[in-house]
């Protein structure tokens, strides 16, 4: 069975420092894997997927992640922390039916 | 591209009442997925549909919760009656699975308060 899990609820940066909100996977195949960032009161949007292609993916705002097979990580990050990237942010693994499985989240905190 | 569409944004009921919660999907989509958001639980998965069949409800809480989808560009999820513990947020996404693309598309959700 897939899941994953999201190994910080909270992380708090300051404005222009690096984000790094972390995730692994558990996945008997290989995996499809996606962040999404939901803002307060808005849906869920899509920041990235991974689907077996390159290891390092790049998304929208400059955010990135990285598939290593190794560690069973799907990390997130960005060079540089807007005050805009404030919001929850969910890393996702997709079954073989198309259905996603969630982490529970983690709340971005960016300090001015 | 108008995205997915819910309605009502907001809805506040009391308790025993009949809640019907109306999601379009993005045109051209095949599937349709229904989640709920609770602090206590996170993103569940209440049941989703593909080419506007049920596939898998195994996510539907109770027989107070059913949902339909009667042609591609319309689907509704209803509650009856209606419960406290249902106040959540409802999301509903749709995909379109074609080769690797077959990411979600989540529309702004319904936010249900159930007195």
């Amino acid at each position: 069975a897939q899941s994953v899990t999201q190994l910080d609820s909270h992380v708090s940066v300051s404005e222009g420092t690096p984000v790094l909100l972390r995730c692994n996977y558990s996945s008997s195949y290989s995996p499809s894997l996606f962040w999404y960032v939901q803002h307060p009161n808005k849906g869920l949007q899509l920041l990235l997927k991974y689907t077996s292609a390159a290891t390092l993916v790049k998304g929208i705002n400059g955010f990135e992640a990285e598939f290593k097979k190794s560690e069973t990580s799907f990390h997130l990050t960005k060079p540089s922390a807007h005050m805009s990237d404030a919001a929850e942010y969910f890393c996702v693994v997709m079954s073989g039916t198309y259905k996603y499985i969630f982490g529970t989240g983690t709340r971005l905190k960016v300090l001015a | 591209d108008a995205g997915v569409i819910q309605s009502p944004r907001h809805e506040v009921t009391e308790m025993g009442q009949e809640v019907t919660l109306r999601c379009k999907p993005i045109s051209g989509h095949d599937y349709l997925f229904w989640y709920r958001q609770t602090m206590m639980r996170g993103l569940e998965l209440l049941i989703y549909f593909n080419n506007n069949v049920p596939i898998d409800d195994s996510g539907m809480p109770e027989d107070r919760f059913s949902a339909k989808m009667p042609n591609a560009s319309f689907s509704t999820l209803k509650i009856q009656p209606s419960e406290p513990r249902d106040s959540a947020v409802y999301f509903c996404a749709s995909s379109l699975v074609l080769g690797t693309n077959y990411e979600q598309y989540f529309g702004p959700g319904t936010r249900l308060t159930v007195t």
